[in-house]
């Protein structure tokens, strides 16, 4: 256990509609990371939180997806409109290195 | 972006055997780093090691920035080895993945 959180962990959800992710991290971790991650592949960036500022994104975060981390704690993430390739695994990490355990994604 | 290559992509030892996994990358950087993740899909860090030597156990990872390649090593495997192995690189707060070396040991 790497006391960073995430909910759910398994989430199947028909196309088209919108999903959200939480995680929790360590408390006194002011940085904050979302990667996506495919069978068989590395975790991708996605996105940096710096306490509640949201301070890089990749270009892979298309304008479906919205991250938040309100008052520096938790973070959510959202995929709207959620299409077949948006299916993965998310994954949370609290600093850089403690990663959560993931929410598996699986759109149908 | 950062482009990092690992090798080998897959590696099978038996029980008590030694190895040592690559990690080459195309540019400088400022943070490396090592994870492993574990079949149920859980990542664990390993090493915070943008250059220099360090050991943990039974692990030991060294870093030559000049030179873009760090290598993890591995002595007297146990089963619990088993899993992918991820090197991660970054120059800022962006951080690029390689796709890992998969190890399964069989005792």
């Amino acid at each position: 256990d790497t006391g960073v959180s995430q909910n759910p962990r398994h989430k199947i959800t028909k196309r088209g509609q919108n999903v959200t992710f939480r995680c929790d991290p360590i408390s006194e971790h002011n940085r904050l990371y979302w990667y996506r991650q495919t069978l068989g592949q590395g975790p991708e960036f996605l996105t940096y939180f710096q306490n509640e500022a949201q301070l890089e994104k990749s270009r892979l975060l298309s304008d479906r997806f919205s991250a938040e981390r309100p008052k520096g704690s938790f973070s959510t993430l959202e995929i709207q409109r959620t299409e077949q390739g948006d299916s993965a695994m998310y994954l949370c990490a609290s600093s850089s290195g403690f990663f959560g355990p993931g929410t598996r994604l699986t759109v149908l | 972006g950062i482009q990092v290559e690992q090798s080998p992509p897959d590696l099978i030892l038996q029980e008590g055997a030694n190895s040592t996994l690559r990690c080459n990358f195309s540019d400088s950087v400022n943070n490396l780093q090592w994870f492993h993740q574990n079949p149920w899909g859980q990542l664990i860090n390993l090493f915070y090691i943008p250059s220099g030597t360090k050991q943990n156990g039974r692990l030991s990872a060294t870093t030559v920035a000049t030179e873009r390649y760090s290598l993890l090593y591995i002595s007297s495997s146990q089963t619990t080895d088993s899993g992918v192995y991820f090197c991660a690189v970054a120059t800022g707060n962006q951080f690029y993945f390689g796709t890992g070396t998969s190890l399964t040991v069989i005792p």
